[in-house]
């Protein structure tokens, strides 16, 4: 079974400051898919970005990029420019790819770390 | 931009009764989803659904929860008899693959008396 372990509860970050969100996870198998959502106080989880496991080149939507360390099953979010919309609850989340074996797509999601951005 | 539209936003009910969950997932994606997050704790897979049947489910999804699509835009969950324990967000997801991203909608809290 995957799991995902994002260790720091909470953080804090100063307006136009880089933060950068830990994520590990455990798993055996090679070909899958790691995500970033954010769950502002609104509450609906949004995409932040997306990883493909074969590939070797980390993953950049404007201010986020991902640090993604394979062998060390590391997936990091930084943050650039932090800005106050940026306050929100993030979740990674592991999703196996079962191509292959014809098994599950159901990703498996992170406790979550609260940021909150300060002015 | 598409984007899945779940109603209600907050839904209230006596332990007991019967709830029906309602969202539109985006025009043309093809697997739908149901996600539970009670309050402080992580989204929680509940049941995935394809071709007009469930594709999977968790142990979460028991006899009292059942899923229909009734025609070709809505995507419901039903919980027949609420408990206390139903109380949480109830998240739609849907995408146009199995292995596509898939998006959420913005949530049905719902609170159980």
């Amino acid at each position: 079974a995957q799991t995902v372990t994002q260790s720091q509860p909470e953080m804090s970050v100063q307006e136009a400051e880089t933060v950068t969100l830990s994520c590990t996870y455990d798993t055996s198998e090679n070909n899958y898919y790691l995500f970033w959502y954010k769950q502002p106080p609104s509450r609906q989880m949004i995409l932040v970005i997306r990883q493909e496991a074969y590939k070797q080149q980390n993953a950049t939507e404007n201010r986020f990029s991902v640090n993604f360390q394979k062998a060390a099953k590391s997936f990091s979010l930084k943050i650039s420019d932090s800005q106050l919309g940026d306050t929100a609850m993030y979740f990674c989340a592991f999703m196996f790819d079962s191509r292959a074996s014809g098994g599950s797509y159901i990703p498996t999601f992170g406790r979550g770390t609260s940021l909150i951005v300060h002015p | 931009e598409p984007e899945v539209t779940q109603t209600p936003s907050h839904q209230v009910t006596q332990m007991g009764q019967e709830v029906i969950l309602r969202c539109v997932p985006i025009s043309n994606h093809l697997y739908f989803y149901w996600y539970r997050q009670i309050l402080g704790q992580k989204v929680e897979f509940l049941v995935s659904f394809y071709n007009n049947e469930i594709s999977e489910k968790s142990e979460i999804f028991d006899d009292q929860f059942s899923v229909e699509r009734p025609d070709g835009s809505n995507f419901t969950l039903k919980i027949r008899s609420t408990k206390l324990e139903d109380s949480a967000m109830y998240f739609c997801a849907s995408s146009d693959s199995q292995s596509d991203t898939q998006y959420f909608g913005p949530g049905t809290r719902l609170t159980v008396l």
